[in-house]
């Protein structure tokens, strides 16, 4: 599977968009980016995934680069609810495995 | 939709007692169901998945013999401790693939596991 690298942690203000960076320069084509964050002991909820297009939904946007090598995952209007630890995952096709990297722990500040 | 469950939410249990914990997927069907262990402060860490009505695939490193996982129906699947010492103590939260192409998991709300 490729490894994620993403930032510890990440301050952002109430009401700002939240920009959250996942590295991951080891993907292959076929490979989906899959966005999960987990608030203090719960189970993680799933927020968004993508392949090759940038997609939104009504929690976030996806944005990949061209070359795939890297990912934002983005919360236009934090609120103090979002704040939890963000995991950027890539899954390989074929397997449905996830594996888990450090995530980054956002902190919404009012 | 896409709803799973865990029970218990919580349990403590002394050392070298068995402690089963249960993973449902609520309004779907799960033919493959996962595992996961997170320590304190740590990430989750994959344990074994769990094929309906086949035998588990352990990860490197876990003990099959000590987590026994059955998943016996498209809507169960349970994860027994077996003589459970304090370092099993943890918190276990199991997945559930969608169904209907949708490849994405669907997480439980975990249980925490106190071993005394």
């Amino acid at each position: 599977d490729a490894k994620t690298t993403q930032p510890t942690s990440m301050d952002c203000a109430e009401g700002r968009a939240a920009n959250l960076p996942c590295n991951h320069s080891t993907i292959s084509g076929n490979e989906y980016v899959y966005w999960y964050r987990q608030i203090h002991s719960q189970g993680p909820q799933y927020i968004i995934h993508g392949l090759k297009n940038n997609e939104t939904n009504e929690m976030a946007s996806l944005i990949i680069t061209e070359d795939r090598k890297s990912s934002t995952l983005i919360l236009p209007h934090a609120t103090l609810r979002d704040t939890a630890v963000y995991y950027c995952i890539v899954r390989a096709s074929g397997t449905y495995k996830y594996i888990f990297g450090t995530g980054t722990r956002l902190k919404v500040l009012a | 939709g896409a709803v799973v469950s865990q029970h218990p939410s919580w349990v403590i249990c002394k050392s070298g007692t068995s402690v089963k914990i249960e993973c449902r997927s609520l309004d779907f069907q799960a033919t493959t169901m996962f595992w996961y262990r997170q320590f304190p402060k740590q990430s989750l860490m994959l344990m074994a998945t769990s094929n309906e009505g086949s035998k588990a695939t352990y990860e490197q490193g876990v003990e099959k013999d000590k987590f026994l996982i059955n998943h016996a129906s498209l809507t169960l699947s349970t994860l027994t401790v077996t003589s459970a010492h304090p370092e099993d103590s943890s918190f276990y939260i199991c997945s559930a693939r969608g169904d209907r192409g949708r490849n994405e998991q669907y997480f439980g709300p975990g249980t925490r596991l106190t071993v005394t």
